[in-house]
């Protein structure tokens, strides 16, 4: 498959480790916030997405945790699975825009 | 349900060329969004039709054009190709358009100019 980018961070875990992506986002009124996940020769997919009224949201297997006071985001995924290998990507809306602002991605390896 | 189709996959012009690549969208889906993927600046939103109208535009100069058919299918035309344009084109279709979440993207046209 073909490579999304050069230079990514690189996060490299083992199977059955739980995994921690950090985001540091941009603008201060960012209010909605989604975690895509890119795999190698596919577009972004959405895994999943957080407003700004909450700090924490559970989905299977990852959750998302927001931090507004530094802008920053993280995405945990637990129990990582080697189908988790991919680019991740932090994206960031405000003020009820739907086009979004992504973040540079990172890369996570998960070694069987 | 068929995914978003992009095509042509890959493709490779010379410096001064023109290219349109071809954005199918899932069945129903009435918005699409072009986006530029390069390891230099990421993702990046060039623009988005609904309804055969460009209703949203980045930040991209004016030799990146796109336009929409009746079928919801899209093209986007980069004229006067330029080496930097060098990049991952990727499509993404969603119902409306009015929310993030929803939109799905294709795979992607790699295109490279030399």
């Amino acid at each position: 498959g073909e490579s999304v980018g050069l230079h990514l961070p690189t996060l490299s875990v083992q199977e059955g480790d739980n995994s921690i992506i950090n985001c540091a986002y941009s603008n201060s009124a960012s209010d909605y916030f989604i975690w895509y996940k890119q795999e190698s020769g596919k577009g972004p997919q959405f895994i999943i997405d957080i407003r700004s009224n909450m700090d924490k949201r559970q989905g299977q297997r990852v959750t998302v945790l927001l931090n507004k006071t530094v802008k920053h985001l993280s995405l945990q995924i637990a129990a990582t699975q080697p189908g988790d290998s991919a680019v991740y990507f932090c994206a960031e809306l405000s003020g009820g825009s739907y086009i979004p602002t992504f973040g540079r991605g990172t890369s996570l390896i998960v070694h069987p | 349900k068929a995914g978003v189709t992009q095509t042509p996959r890959y493709l490779i012009k010379t410096r001064g060329q023109q290219v349109t690549l071809s954005c199918s969208p899932i069945s129903g889906h009435r918005s699409v969004s072009w986006y530029q993927q390069t390891p230099g600046q990421g993702l990046q939103f060039l623009f988005e039709y609904f309804s055969e109208t460009q209703r949203n535009k980045g930040n991209f100069p004016g030799r990146f054009s796109g336009r929409q058919f009746s079928n919801s299918r899209s093209e986007m035309n980069v004229s006067t190709l330029e080496l930097g344009d060098s990049a991952l084109y990727l499509c993404a279709s969603s119902l409306a358009g009015d929310t993030a979440y929803e939109q799905y993207f294709g795979p992607g046209t790699r295109l490279t100019v030399t």
